[in-house]
């Protein structure tokens, strides 16, 4: 049952360039995608979040993306920082829900000097 | 910045023994979550809790698992009898209120079962 899709396992962008994550999802009844960075041996942080009735939202260099047509969410990170390095899971909440999440599998990002 | 705690860190025990994960979600937070993470898989959900009672649960949260809430600030996880394949990761969450739909975990309880 793989309602959030990373089709990427893994990426490696060098210092100060874009990194951009992807999320895919196959359930019409999500309202809100979250995105959540993870290190080793810690709890998923969160880092930004998007509501179905927008399309983009911006936090410092964190911009998250929602295209609903396609059903794709997108994470950029501008500039990359080597502090960036860690696993990132896109998350959706569905209507009528109490706000449990579905994660995807993750991608994990390292970013290069 | 307030966090959510989990004790203990990491957990070892014998199948069919009984243990007991704990959580102390925001104080002023009023949704609980448990969530799991098997080696190498995705981030489950588990159950939520709101208003001293279950509100969702998923089919992993079968009748050997349950959740409390004890007292003002701790939020528990009791599985009755354990199994090899209970050993995860184990992450509590909450979220303050209704309209809000971040959640913000702890660090997680390793559980390892023998």
């Amino acid at each position: 049952d793989q309602q959030v899709k990373q089709n990427s396992p893994s990426l490696s962008v060098q210092e100060g360039r874009i990194s951009i994550l992807n999320c895919d999802y196959t359930n019409s009844m999500f309202d809100y995608f979250l995105w959540y960075k993870k290190y080793p041996a810690e709890g998923p942080t969160f880092l930004i979040s998007i509501s179905s009735i927008k399309d983009k939202n911006e936090d410092g260099r964190f911009t998250v993306f929602l295209n609903k047509s396609a059903k794709h969410l997108s994470l950029h990170i501008v500039p990359s920082q080597p502090g960036d390095s860690a696993v990132y899971f896109c998350a959706a909440k569905s209507t009528g829900t109490a706000s449990k999440l579905t994660f995807g599998t993750g991608t994990r990002l390292q970013v290069t000097l | 910045e307030p966090e959510v705690t989990q004790t203990p860190s990491h957990q070892v025990t014998q199948m069919g023994q009984e243990v007991i994960l704990r959580c102390v979600p925001i104080s002023n937070h009023l949704y609980f979550y448990w969530y799991r993470q098997i080696l190498g898989q995705k981030v489950e959900f588990l159950v939520s809790f709101y208003n001293n009672e279950i509100s969702e649960k998923s089919e992993i949260f079968d009748d050997q698992f349950s959740v409390e809430r004890p007292d003002g600030s701790n939020f528990t996880l009791k599985i009755r009898s354990t199994k090899l394949e209970d050993s995860a990761m184990y992450f509590c969450a909450s979220r303050r209120l209704v309209n809000v739909n971040e959640q913000f975990f702890g660090p997680g309880t390793r559980l390892t079962v023998l």
